[in-house]
């Protein structure tokens, strides 16, 4: 089955403490990103990566780390966490570069940071 | 500023009836939409796209109107079902932006329950 799998689904962690929320695709996708959901601000892009080793920051890119070693995994790297950093994550791929392709997303990372 | 707006929080409609979400834009370069739908504890899910060099594109129940001049695009879904509710975002592309990987701008989204 086609899917993007992140893990874990829910983390509660505290301030300081580095985390990483691990994304994995089984389409051979090139494109991967990541997204963070607020409420009332919608998803907004925090990296996105091209392929391997091509990386580059989206809207909100601040506090966070993201590497592209292999095709299939994109892990998001909090270094030092904080607060503001509490929201409800997804990772998402497409095929390729071009934006007439639909994303998949995951199920979703709720991270809680105290 | 955000450059794609949902301005319905919210929407409630009867089972059987028409639904219609709408979304305005700000950039005038965005030239490719989407639609997304997402349930509780899952992550969005592709619903029905629309080029702008085109107005209207249908998939079954499901049709996106775009109107270009306006800068706005309206989904709407006929007849609606409750399996129908979830929340809806509006996404917009530059698509031959691609130097900057065609980057998904988001709205808000809206909360739509259909009521049997």
């Amino acid at each position: 089955e086609a899917q993007v799998t992140q893990n874990p689904r829910y983390l509660i962690t505290v301030t300081g403490k580095k985390l990483t929320v691990t994304c994995s695709q089984n389409m051979n996708h090139e494109y991967m990103s990541w997204y963070r959901q607020d409420p009332g601000l919608g998803l907004r892009q925090i990296y996105y990566s091209m392929n391997v080793e091509v990386t580059d920051k989206g809207d909100v890119p601040e506090g966070y780390k993201v590497s592209r070693k292999e095709k299939r995994n994109f892990p998001l790297i909090l270094e030092s966490p904080s607060p503001n950093q509490t929201s409800l994550y997804f990772c998402a791929s497409r095929p390729g570069t071009w934006g007439d392709q639909p994303q998949h997303f995951g199920d979703g990372t709720r991270l809680s940071i105290l | 500023d955000q450059q794609v707006k949902q301005n319905s929080p919210s929407l409630s409609v009867q089972e059987g009836r028409i639904s219609i979400l709408n979304c305005d834009y700000t950039n005038s370069m965005f030239d490719y939409f989407l639609w997304y739908k997402k349930y509780p504890a899952e992550g969005p899910t592709f619903l029905i796209s629309i080029s702008s060099i085109k107005d209207k594109n249908e998939d079954g129940r499901f049709t996106v109107f775009l109107n270009k001049s306006a800068k706005h695009l309206s989904l709407h879904i006929v007849p609606s079902q409750p399996g129908d509710s979830a929340v809806y975002f509006c996404a917009a592309s530059e698509f031959s932006r691609t130097e900057y990987g065609n980057k998904l701008v988001f709205g808000a989204g809206t909360i739509l329950r259909v009521k049997s």
